[in-house]
């Protein structure tokens, strides 16, 4: 079976330093990989999304950035936090070929103080 | 205007009741719609999709309306348990192509 997984699960960082979250799912091959951003009492907000190896699409020009390095591995990026980062980060798979069913990873909880 | 949009509620209502949840959506290309429930601090997690005829599942029944563009979400004997927040989620056309779009989700808290 298909499992994602996300860390940290929570993590405080100060304002202007560098962010590195990862996440990677198992028991899937050539999966269509996606970071959403959850603000407080908001809804979900794709960030970015990947197709394959080295691709990388954004929908939001921001201080972030994705890489997948690997097949079934996702890494979202900054290198100066803002305030405004502050957030739930959801990393999500879907099926290659794929976009409406997708699952999703156990998030985490970024705090930029 | 959003591209989703749902009441944030709070719905509160006493275990058995029955309760239901609208969402309308502007993109009238719009092909496929979910619920999805996301419990508090937890990740979103597929409900059920809702497909032109209507659908049920169990307790759940998900209608779909085009020409009012909105969908609907009935939670009937509702339980303890069903409190969470329900995410009304769209495929919607844009720069990626067929992507989910969601909704700011309608919290539903079941009292005993």
């Amino acid at each position: 079976s298909q499992t994602i997984h996300q860390w940290p699960a929570t993590l405080v960082q100060p304002v202007g330093s560098p962010l590195s979250l990862e996440c990677t799912v198992e028991g899937t091959s050539n999966p269509n990989l996606y970071w959403y951003r959850q603000a407080a009492g908001r809804g979900l907000q794709l960030l970015f999304y990947s197709v394959g190896i080295g691709q990388i699409s954004s929908e939001v020009p921001q201080n972030l950035s994705a890489s997948r390095p690997q097949d079934r591995q996702f890494i979202l990026s900054s290198k100066k936090l803002l305030l405004s980062d502050s957030g739930f980060y959801l990393c999500a798979w879907s099926v290659a070929g794929i976009t409406d069913t997708q699952y999703f990873g156990p998030g985490t909880r970024l705090t930029v103080l | 205007r959003k591209e989703v949009e749902q009441d944030p509620g709070p719905f509160n209502v006493p275990e058995g009741a029955t309760v239901a949840f609208n969402c309308t959506y502007s993109n009238s290309a719009s092909q496929s719609f979910f619920w999805y429930r996301q419990d508090c601090r937890k990740e979103p997690k597929l409900l059920m999709s809702v497909y032109s005829s209507g659908n049920e599942d169990g307790r759940f029944t998900a209608q779909l309306n085009r020409a009012s563009q909105y969908i609907s979400l009935l939670i009937r004997d509702s339980k303890l348990s069903d409190s969470a927040t329900y995410l009304c989620v769209v495929i919607g056309n844009n720069n990626a192509g067929n992507m989910l779009t969601f909704g700011g989700g309608t919290r539903l808290m079941v009292k005993p």
